[in-house]
């Protein structure tokens, strides 16, 4: 038990739809993230938010859209996905102060685009 | 533009015996490193780190390694075990940026 969760755990949906993943932290942290993890490439950092504040967007095309609505809860609102955005999705968050920087992750979320 | 690399996509040991994970990377920025353990279905959770201004740190059957010169980290696990059986992932940071660097994993397999 991480302390992260994720829902749904797997999405299928076509190019039209509009849904949201959320992510929701027990562990008191600060700061969370949003990971997409494609089939043997590494973890790509998405989003970033300290303190409810976005302070990372590494390129992320505008059809994944965050929000963060307080430090425990993140979301990932999707629209007119393409095939090639199907990956695995994680969430994770941390505590940025003191001298440890690990993330904790959720399990993910399985997101089928057809 | 990969920082991080886990050029072993695979490795297969025997039970009780080392399995040796290697990782590099080419930004000198980086100053803290972590290893992470994945199961299938779950999401990554943190193993060990280390900070650069070590080059060893040990938790149990887990060490790891840095060399700065190298660019190089290294997580061993002695004796291995079947549960170690998962993908192992690399990651990096640096100044206590939240811009986290991740390798692409190798697969662990401990046979009994």
């Amino acid at each position: 038990e991480t302390g992260v969760t994720q829902t749904p755990r797997h999405l299928v949906m076509g190019m039209t739809n509009k849904k949201s993943l959320k992510c929701e932290q027990h562990l008191g942290h600060n700061a969370m993230y949003w990971y997409k993890q494609s089939a043997k490439k590494p973890l790509e950092l998405m989003f970033v938010y300290n303190f409810k504040e976005q302070t990372e967007n590494n390129s992320v095309p505008s059809r994944f859209s965050p929000e963060c609505p307080n430090s425990s809860h993140l979301f990932l609102h999707l629209h007119t996905l393409q095939p090639e955005d199907s990956a695995l999705y994680l969430c994770a968050s941390s505590q940025t102060s003191g001298t440890s920087y690990e993330q904790y992750f959720g399990p993910g979320t399985r997101l089928t685009v057809t | 533009d990969q920082q991080v690399k886990q050029n072993s996509p695979s490795l297969s040991v025997q039970e009780g015996r080392i399995s040796i994970l290697n990782c590099d990377y080419t930004n000198s920025m980086f100053d803290y490193f972590l290893w992470y353990k994945k199961y299938p279905a779950e999401g990554p959770t943190f193993l060990i780190s280390i900070s650069s201004i070590k080059d060893k740190n040990e938790d149990g059957r887990f060490t790891v390694f840095l060399n700065k010169s190298a660019k190089h980290l290294s997580l061993h696990i002695v004796p291995s075990q079947p549960g170690d059986s998962a993908v192992y992932f690399c990651a990096a940071s640096a100044n206590n940026n939240n811009d986290m660097r991740f390798g692409a994993g190798t697969r662990l397999t401990v046979k009994p």
